[in-house]
Parts: structure tokens; sequence; C-alpha cells
């Protein structure tokens, strides 16, 4: 079975700056992917980063950036230089390696950023 | 990323009727998968779609509520029957791509409210 945990309900953080939402994971797979979406209050889910088990680099995409650390089964999403339009729900969510497998969501974090 | 589309992207509806959600992808894929976010809630996820075949439905979820199908690789369709109150939610259509396994992609998703 698979879990994801992410802690803080909600986060606020000032206009350009860096902000870290905290995501931690458990699974007995040997293989898998982590993944963050945003979703804005329109309700839609926006694809941001992906990271492969397997993957010895963090991955990056423009803005958000993943610290990836393997041991302590964590995944952080972080968003560097805020935009008011960051202003939105986070989800953190896994996957075992190969299409068959659904995703695992944590519960969300909020996200508001503030002049 | 796929460009994903979902009919309606909202609905209000009376106890008792049923809805069929419609999502229609621009190119072909391996998987697709309905979720549903319940208000205030996580993603969760409903079933699996398979072309030509019965879905593959997750615990608490089944057929005679929630009949799903998908004639071909880039259309799939929900229903949801005799709703409730309950069913109040968002569902939200998601594919893995043939040339982007790694990473999956959901639609606008379709708001639902059930009097």
């Amino acid at each position: 079975a698979q879990k994801i945990t992410q802690t803080q309900p909600g986060m606020f953080v000032q206009e350009k700056e860096a902000v870290t939402l905290d995501c931690t994971y458990d699974t007995s797979d040997p293989s898998y992917g982590l993944f963050w979406y945003k979703q804005p209050s329109s309700g839609e889910m926006i694809f941001l980063i992906y990271q492969g088990s397997y993957d010895q680099q963090n991955a990056t995409e423009g803005r958000y950036s993943l610290n990836f650390q393997k041991a302590r089964k964590s995944a952080n999403l972080v968003i560097s230089a805020s935009q008011l339009g960051d202003s939105a729900m986070y989800f953190c969510a896994m996957r075992a390696t190969g299409t068959a497998s659904k995703l695992t969501f944590g519960t969300g974090t909020r996200l508001q950023v503030t002049l | 990323s796929a460009v994903i589309s979902q009919k309606p992207s909202r609905d209000i509806c009376q106890r008792g009727t049923s809805l069929t959600i419609q999502c229609q992808v621009d190119s072909q894929v391996t998987m697709m998968f309905w979720y549903r976010q319940q208000p205030g809630q996580s993603l969760t996820l409903i079933a699996t779609a398979n072309q030509g075949s019965e879905a593959t439905y997750e615990s608490g979820f089944v057929i005679d509520k929630f009949p799903i199908s998908r004639p071909n690789l880039t259309f799939s369709t929900l229903t949801v029957s005799n709703m409730s109150p309950e069913d109040s939610s968002i569902y939200l259509c998601s594919v893995v791509r043939t040339s982007s396994p790694d990473t999956q992609y959901f639609g606008p998703g379709t708001r639902l409210t059930v009097l």
C-alpha cells in the first residue's frame, strides 16, 4: 500500500519569496514516481513536476523544483519567486512505476501568496 | 501536455436523476482514469476505463452506480446514476499518454451539484 502525507494544511508566502511545501511518502514498491499538482479555485488539476525514484537529479520545471530525499522518503516542492497566481491547493501524489497503477494523493496544502 | 476536454464543465441536477460526463483527449493514450473529489477533500480513484472492455473499479465504487464506457483510445464517459446530494463532487478524467508514460494529466473537471 502507498501513502502520501502532507502535514501543512495551509501556508502563507510573500510575493517574490520562495516557499517549500512538504510531502512524505511510504511505499514498498521498489520503483515509483512522485507528482505535484496545482489546483486553483476553478477545480482543474494542473501537472507541475514529476520525479522518478531512480532519477539521479532532482526534477526542475521553471520556478518549480522537487527536493527529493529518497532515504527520508520526502519529495518537497519548492516554488521560487512566488507570484499571486500561485495561490492554490497543491497536491503531492505517487504512483508505482507502470501506467496501470493508480495515483495516490495526499490531503493537499493551500498556499496563499500575499503582497 | 495532453489536451483533455470534459463536458459538461458543471451541472446542477435533481436527486434520483443521472448525468453522463464525457472526456475527450487530443491524442491516443494508454490509460484513462476517472477520479472524484468531494468538497474539501483530496482525489479518489473511481475506476480505470479500459478500451473495449469493462472498467476496473476501486473498492467502494460499483458499475451500477458509475457505469463507464471507453469505445476508443481517446474518448470515455462516466455516468453518475440515481444521484443523491452525497454525489456532489468534482469529477475528473485523467490520462497517461503513450508518448509520456511517466506523467499523468487531468481534464478540467466537471463540477456536479445534486439538490
